[in-house]
């Protein structure tokens, strides 16, 4: 078993559609949690960074973590046509830097 | 790109032949990583540093090693490409390892096909 699992899609919605993204993990160390978005032929950026449990709201994004059932989430409202990519999730462990667990990442197609 | 080049940015060689694959950055960050990316597997660690002259190996290690003379610069060894080394390349910076920011930035990343 993986230790984040994330289903790779593909997801394809149209414009103004909630996007609704997942991933799931085993390890209960983790405390970081990160997604990253992906254009294709394009290195990964960082798009939200959590700490621990709870919501943290950046315009249109919302990153959701529920450590108790081990579930993290990325929510976008009002999807537009450049929000297509892969989005990654990541998670590490406090005072492990190098130990970052990535997802295999969700493609995501917003259609006009 | 968070100040981080990679090079080359394409690469195609040959089975058997040494390769090496260059980092730089310009932040003046402490941690540099070396992934890889495949279809199905997602990022993978290779190896990363911790410091000049201080590195260790990550899930994928085998068949690569890595140097860091200078804290700008971090290279990845391909000692004997294999067709199975054929990916692409990510090179990621942090600016802390700990317990206050934990975050990986990344670079454009570098396509190798080994043939």
């Amino acid at each position: 078993q993986k230790e984040v699992e994330q289903d790779p899609g593909p997801l394809s919605v149209p414009e103004g559609a909630i996007v609704s993204l997942n991933c799931t993990y085993s390890n209960s160390a983790f405390q970081y949690f990160m997604w990253y978005r992906q254009y294709s032929r394009k290195g990964p950026e960082l798009l939200m960074y959590t700490y621990s449990s709870g919501n943290k709201e950046d315009g249109r994004f919302t990153a959701q973590v529920d450590k108790s059932s081990k579930y993290i989430s990325l929510f976008i409202r009002d999807s537009q046509p450049s929000d297509s990519a892969t989005y990654l999730c990541a998670m590490s462990v406090p005072n492990t830097g190098n130990q970052f667990y990535f997802g295999t990442g969700t493609s995501l197609t917003v259609i006009p | 790109d968070a100040g981080i080049t990679q090079s080359p940015r394409h690469k195609v060689t040959e089975t058997g032949t040494p390769v090496t694959l260059r980092c730089h950055q310009t932040e003046n960050h402490r941690y540099m990583y070396w992934y890889r990316q495949d279809p199905g597997h997602g990022l993978r660690l290779i190896h990363y540093s911790y410091g000049v002259k201080d590195t260790d190996k990550g899930e994928v290690s085998d068949g690569y090693s890595v140097s860091r003379s200078k804290t700008e610069d971090f290279l990845l060894t391909l000692e004997s490409a294999t067709s199975s080394q054929t990916s692409v390349y990510f090179c990621a910076i942090s600016e802390v390892a700990g317990e206050s920011t934990d975050t990986q930035y990344f670079g454009p990343g570098t396509r190798l096909t080994v043939l």
